[in-house]
């Protein structure tokens, strides 16, 4: 099946900084998610991007298909931000939605 | 607000009781999936509905059963319960297509599950 390796598993920031997240698939995609779980438990979808650029905020998200990876930025960030970031991608057909092991992030006061 | 509901919260259940896990969506989202979420396993696909009236096994089905009666409702239910089905249990759906071509996946805020 297909596979989705997220780097760095762990990382611990400052208030302020900037981060970058990233998402490495196996093979071709038609979905392509990232999601914040929050301390509390509850999955909160950041983006939909199976290729291209989007923006939120503070966050933006770029997925390169071609070469199989995508990134999640986060500038400025805040406390709020901890939690475990997950990237989960979809073949077509498939009926699943395969998720990386997530990146933890501590964002420190 | 449109999203899933999922009931109960939390569930502390004995060995071999029957349980039904809720969920309920008003997105009218034709696919429906349920998701278990295990630490060091990561979240693994449960059982899944293209539409109302279909289902279909996903990687962990065994121990589990769903139903499809309608189409803003999926209901998860355990025969049985075992220890080994402890977890934390998410439901989700997806669109055929939204007006901004945003096919994403929605879930709901999560069931934990004990059973002893």
């Amino acid at each position: 099946g297909i596979q989705v390796e997220q780097s760095p598993p762990d990382l611990i920031l400052q208030e302020g900084a900037n981060s970058t997240l990233r998402c490495n698939f196996s093979d071709s995609v038609n979905n392509l998610q990232w999601f914040h779980q929050n301390p509390w438990g509850q999955l909160i979808n950041l983006f939909y991007i199976p290729s291209g650029t989007k923006q939120n905020g503070r966050l933006s998200a770029t997925t390169v298909a071609t070469e199989r990876y995508s990134l999640l930025y986060i500038s400025s960030s805040q406390t709020t931000d901890s939690g475990v970031y997950f990237c989960a991608v979809e073949r077509g057909g498939s009926e699943k939605l395969v998720f990386g092991k997530g990146t933890k992030l501590t964002v420190n006061p | 607000i449109a999203g899933i509901t999922q009931a109960p919260t939390s569930q502390i259940l004995a060995a071999g009781r029957r349980m039904t896990l809720r969920c309920t969506q008003d997105m009218r989202h034709n696919a429906m999936y349920w998701y278990r979420q295990d630490l060091g396993l990561g979240l693994r696909l449960i059982h899944y509905s293209n539409t109302a009236g279909t289902t279909g096994k996903g990687e962990v089905p065994d121990g589990y059963s769903v139903s499809r009666a309608n189409t803003d409702d999926f209901p998860l239910t355990l025969a049985s319960a075992v220890p080994s089905q402890t977890s934390v249990y998410f439901c989700a759906s997806k669109p055929e297509g939204g007006l901004l071509g945003d096919y994403g996946y929605t879930f709901g805020s999560g069931t934990r599950l004990t059973v002893v």
